[in-house]
């Protein structure tokens, strides 16, 4: 099956700092990776949609500046939270598509703590 | 209203008993998934439907795309089974998922 592999699990960073997560298609190429949040006891919310090889598409209300999205390759792409506060604390997971969003895999996720 | 709907919300059985977790969506989609997250919250995806039925050991999952309606069934279930279940469909016209907001099942022993 599909790996996608998500790194890292888990990330404690201080205020003020900026906090990169991975987000790799192991065994297929993904044109295009999802960028989901979740806050406790709810569903996920998409960030934004990668697509290789351009910008990212971000949803309304997703500061593009704050949450900073590269699609270098067909297997990787990265999330960066600049600036990080407290209020950034969340859990942070990416989907990889495999030819069509009907094939979607996920990553384990990151859970990001600002303190 | 939410355009993918799931329920219950939340249920609490007994190990052994027989589980049923519903969605419903309002969009035209290409695909269904259901979704398994622990509680350390890394997601699992455990089918994808776009008719008929699947089968993957003390699981089952069903759509019946007339009536826009799935439903997850749990034979035997156990404690290990507690987690939260999402159903996510595939929005045919935005080819992005759509997530429901989950089942958070608990099994007790």
């Amino acid at each position: 099956g599909a790996v996608v592999s998500q790194h890292p699990s888990r990330v404690i960073c201080k205020s003020g700092t900026s906090v990169k997560i991975e987000c790799r298609s192991l065994d297929f190429q993904a044109t295009t990776m999802f960028w989901y949040r979740q806050f406790p006891k709810q569903s996920l919310m998409l960030m934004a949609t990668s697509n290789e090889g351009s910008k990212a598409t971000y949803e309304q209300g997703v500061e593009k500046d704050k949450f900073l999205i590269n699609h270098a390759s067909l297997t990787l792409s990265t999330l960066t939270v600049t600036s990080a506060h407290p209020e950034d604390s969340s859990f942070y997971i990416c989907s990889a598509v495999r030819g069509t969003v009907t094939e979607a895999f996920f990553g384990q996720g990151t859970r990001l703590t600002v303190v | 209203k939410n355009e993918v709907e799931q329920s219950p919300q939340n249920l609490t059985a007994q190990e052994g008993e027989f589980i049923t977790i519903n969605c419903s969506y309002s969009v035209g989609i290409s695909a269904l998934h259901w979704l398994q997250q622990h509680p350390g919250g890394g997601i699992v995806s455990l089918f994808m439907l776009s008719s008929g039925k699947k089968k993957h050991g003390r699981l089952i999952a069903t759509i019946n795309i007339q009536e826009k309606h799935s439903s997850l069934h749990i034979t035997a279930s156990h404690p290990r089974d507690s987690a939260v279940y999402i159903c996510a469909v595939v929005d045919q016209g935005a080819q992005k998922l759509v997530f429901g907001q989950g089942t958070r099942l608990t099994i007790n022993p």
